[in-house]
Formats: structure tokens, sequence, C-alpha cells
């Protein structure tokens, strides 16, 4: 079975530039989440869907991230415009949620953003 | 709001030692607790979900624990191996279902 498949890897840019990183979640699952990781303040949740819908995104630092979902294979991250504390780890899982039963929550390899 | 700790942040043990791994959290009306595991470079991998029914969960030599009135869960590796050497994270929910809080994770080494 296809994990959760996350491009790039890796993205090197420079400050301003805009950086868009994609997801696409494991087939069935209904819930996904994008995460960011950093040395200072580990895995901290920035934005999470729940059959495509945007249910929590007080997570997201401020005006320049978006994330979109436009249907249940695909999502986006987007920084416009980037700056260099940006830099960071972006992980993107996804689940199955139905009702109170939870299944885990299933990662991809993320991507190691860096803006100089 | 949901905080969660682990203790240690990193601890280092010979090949063959059984250990154990403590997670705290604070809000305790939560549906399920889950650990991770992270190698170098990689996404995380779940290894145990403990629903709030459960007071366990068993995959191979782990074992993971939940008691939900003094806001613990602890992991319990039996006869380490160099293998088992990664970060582990335990997640508990912020309320409820979702969304996960992660600890900072315990840096594991099993020394051959």
């Amino acid at each position: 079975d296809a994990g959760v498949i996350q491009s790039p890897r890796h993205e090197v840019t420079e400050m301003g530039q805009e950086v868009t990183l994609r997801c696409k979640p494991i087939s069935g699952h209904n819930s996904l989440f994008w995460y960011r990781q950093t040395m200072m303040r580990g895995l901290e949740l920035l934005i999470y869907f729940n059959n495509n819908v945007p249910i929590d995104d007080s997570g997201m630092p401020e005006d320049r991230f978006s994330a979109k979902m436009p249907n249940a294979s695909f999502s986006t991250l987007k920084i416009q415009p980037s700056e260099p504390r940006d830099s960071a780890v972006y992980f993107c899982a996804s689940s199955l949620m139905s009702g109170p039963q939870v299944q885990p929550q299933h990662f991809g390899d993320g991507t190691r953003l860096s803006i100089l | 709001k949901q905080e969660v700790t682990q203790i240690p942040a990193a601890l280092s043990v010979p090949e063959g030692e059984n250990l154990v791994l403590n997670c705290s959290f604070t809000d305790s009306a939560i549906y399920n607790l889950q650990w991770f595991r992270q190698d170098p470079g990689k996404g995380l991998t779940s290894l145990l979900l403990i629903q709030s029914s459960q007071r366990e969960q068993t995959s191979g030599r782990l074992n993971a624990s939940l008691d939900k009135s003094s806001g613990r869960s602890t992991l319990y590796i039996a006869a380490s191996q160099p293998g088992d050497s990664a970060t582990y994270l335990c997640a508990a929910p912020s309320s409820g279902n979702t969304p996960l809080v992660f600890g900072k994770g315990t840096r594991l080494s099993v020394i051959a």
C-alpha cells in the first residue's frame, strides 16, 4: 500500500519566494493534517481537514501561510512570501476518523524547507 | 489547553535492557493516546494507539499503558536492541479526539 506521499522532499529557496508543498494522503482516509517540526518547538499542528473541509487552522502562523484540499486525494500548503524563520520540516499525515474511535495517523517523510 | 511532556529527553541503555519511557498530559478528557517512533530524516511511524476504554496495548516487545486519572502513559520496551534507537513521541488529543498535541520526544540510544 502506498503511504502518505509528500513532495518535494527538499526545498531550498530565497527569502520572499513562494513555496508550495504537496501531499497525497492514503486512499480512503478522510482526515489530513499539516505539521511543522523544528528543534526549538517540536512538532506543531498547523491545520487539519476532515472530509476536505478545514476544521482547525489555529496553528497557522500568519496570513503568509495557506492550505487547501481541493479533493480527497490532494492537499497543498503554501507560504507566500517565505521568510528564513519558516525553515523547518513540514509533515503531512492522514487518518480515518469515524465517530469517537480514531485510527492512527500515518505520516509522510516530510519536506525539509530551507529559506535563505 | 493540552500539554504533553516526555521524560527523559534522552536515554542511553545497553542492548538487552528493559526500559520505560514516560509521558504526561494535562487534559485527561481524551479519547485516545498514541505513541510514535521517528528515525532521523524520516516521518513518524505509529507504534501503538490506546483508546480511552483500554488501559494498555501491546505490539511485540512494546507495551503502552494509559492512566487517564493521573494523566500518564508509559511505553515499555523489552529486551532492547540497537534497532530500537530512535526518537519516541507521545501524542494526546487537545480535546476529545483531535487534533494531536505532541511531546518533544525521548531520544533513545541502545548500545550494542
